[in-house]
């Protein structure tokens, strides 16, 4: 069981926004402003796609956003394309005794 | 930025592992490193996190006291000495750079990962 919750499955139409969520406690997502996403094509290694709740490294569309109320994160992606069919994770800083947690993952599909 | 993970492989129940990555791009001696896994069709799971000097080491509860992180920054080199292997080890392990601003900000840079199987 992944220490941050996220649901298993989203989907949406090309064009669409979707927002995929996280859960963690105070312990994690809600003490500290050090959440992360990344996309996961099959077969390939995770990419970083937003740091620090809603940081956007270069080369990643604008089209991706995060934010964070509370326990939850959340990432958003708008106008969806079809390459942004994946797998997203998030994580966050959990303090020096678990420094970084992950979440179960959610099956992004574009309809 | 280029990191190349090694030393995957197929190993019995209770024998020891040790996996190398190797980086090169950027200045390795700067920047915290981490090791993430990927059990087979499972998500990701952080292993272990090392900063740039060695200071700070964090393990996972699920691998503390099976694993040992270390770092040869005159080489470019991350390692994971992996001992007492269990069938639950089995995974993709991943070798990543973490963020410039802060190790807890996320990881940057990955690499293409090393298969670790451990069966009898």
């Amino acid at each position: 069981q992944s220490a941050l919750t996220q649901p298993p499955s989203a989907s949406g139409s090309p064009g669409q926004s979707v927002a995929i969520s996280c859960t963690g406690t105070s312990s994690d997502v809600g003490g500290y402003n050090y959440v992360s996403w990344y996309q996961q094509h099959p077969g390939k290694a995770p990419k970083l796609m937003i740091s620090e709740v809603s940081k956007r490294p270069s080369g990643v569309p604008d089209r991706f956003s995060g934010s964070k109320s509370g326990n939850t994160a959340s990432l958003t992606v708008s106008g969806l394309q079809a390459e942004d069919e994946a797998d997203y994770y998030c994580s966050s800083h959990a303090g020096d005794n678990n420094f970084v947690v992950f979440g179960g993952g959610t099956k992004l599909t574009v309809l | 930025v280029q990191l190349v993970e090694s030393g995957g492989g197929l190993v019995k129940p209770g024998e020891s592992l040790r996996l190398s990555c190797a980086a090169s791009g950027f200045t390795f001696s700067t920047y915290s490193m981490n090791w993430v896994r990927q059990a087979p069709g499972k998500g990701l799971e952080w292993v272990s996190s090392i900063s740039s000097s060695s200071d700070y080491i964090y393990y996972a509860h699920s691998l503390k006291g099976r694993v040992t992180v270390s770092r040869d920054n005159a080489r470019s080199s991350l390692y994971l000495q992996m001992n007492s292997l269990r069938a639950e080890d089995t995974a993709v392990y991943y070798c990543a750079r973490a963020v410039p601003a802060t190790a807890k900000a996320g990881f940057d840079y990955w690499g293409q990962g090393t298969l670790v199987t451990v069966s009898s």
